[in-house]
């Protein structure tokens, strides 16, 4: 068990809607990293977050968004939502924002867009 | 462009079977190099950070090495329950907390 938890686990749902996805740091962790992960592109980094602010920004599509709250838990809302959308959104966190910590993964949530 | 290239794609060993995985990388400049794994269903594990040239790091049957180009993860006398996919990753300055991934080799250990 990483310390990293993400829910939902499982998501369905249809073209042209908006999701949430959210995720807690291990415990004592400032840093939040989404990432996508998708059969044809592997995992591909979308956004880091350190302590509420934004820190390094990967190909997120503007229809994605993010944020990291006071508690440091974090969200990352997908709308308007394409079948490519389908894909595992995993969440990492590291202790530091630019130090070469490890980044722990969560178990991700498995998108499905019908 | 910074990018990170895995072989083989695929590799069945038998249980005692040693080998070798390769993760090739092209950085402006290395931060840290890093490899996970990853089992079905699940998120990625954290194995080991390289940071330089000639550096070694060892848990259980897995030893992993860095060269200025790539990165080798050798397994010595797997077990079926080494079986996984290792992905390896590049962390470069400039670029914040931002991981590069490989694609990955599949690992498969048969009794």
């Amino acid at each position: 068990d990483s310390g990293v938890t993400q829910t939902p686990k499982h998501l369905i749902t249809a073209t042209g809607q908006r999701v949430t996805l959210r995720c807690s740091p291990r415990s004592g962790d400032l840093s939040v990293y989404w990432y996508q992960q998708s059969l044809d592109q592997g995992l591909q980094f979308l956004i880091q977050y350190y302590n509420g602010e934004e820190r390094a920004k990967g190909n997120i599509l503007e229809r994605f968004s993010a944020q990291q709250f006071p508690d440091l838990h974090s969200e990352l809302n997908l709308s308007s939502l394409e079948l490519g959308d389908s894909a595992l959104y995993f969440c990492a966190s590291s202790v530091g924002g630019t130090e070469n910590q490890p980044q722990h993964f969560g178990d991700g949530t498995r998108l499905s867009i019908l | 462009e910074d990018q990170v290239t895995q072989s083989p794609e695929a590799l069945r060993l038998q249980e005692g079977e040693s080998s070798s995985l390769n993760c090739s990388y092209t950085v402006s400049g290395l931060r840290g190099l890093f490899w996970y794994r990853q089992d079905p269903g699940k998120g990625p594990e954290f194995l080991f950070t390289l940071y330089s040239a000639g550096e070694e790091k060892e848990k259980e049957r897995l030893k992993a090495t860095l060269t200025k180009k790539e990165s080798f993860l050798h397994i010595t006398a797997p077990k079926p329950e080494d079986s996984a996919t290792y992905l390896c990753a590049v962390r470069s300055y400039n670029q914040g907390g931002k991981l590069i991934f490989g694609q990955g080799t599949e690992l498969s250990v048969k009794p």
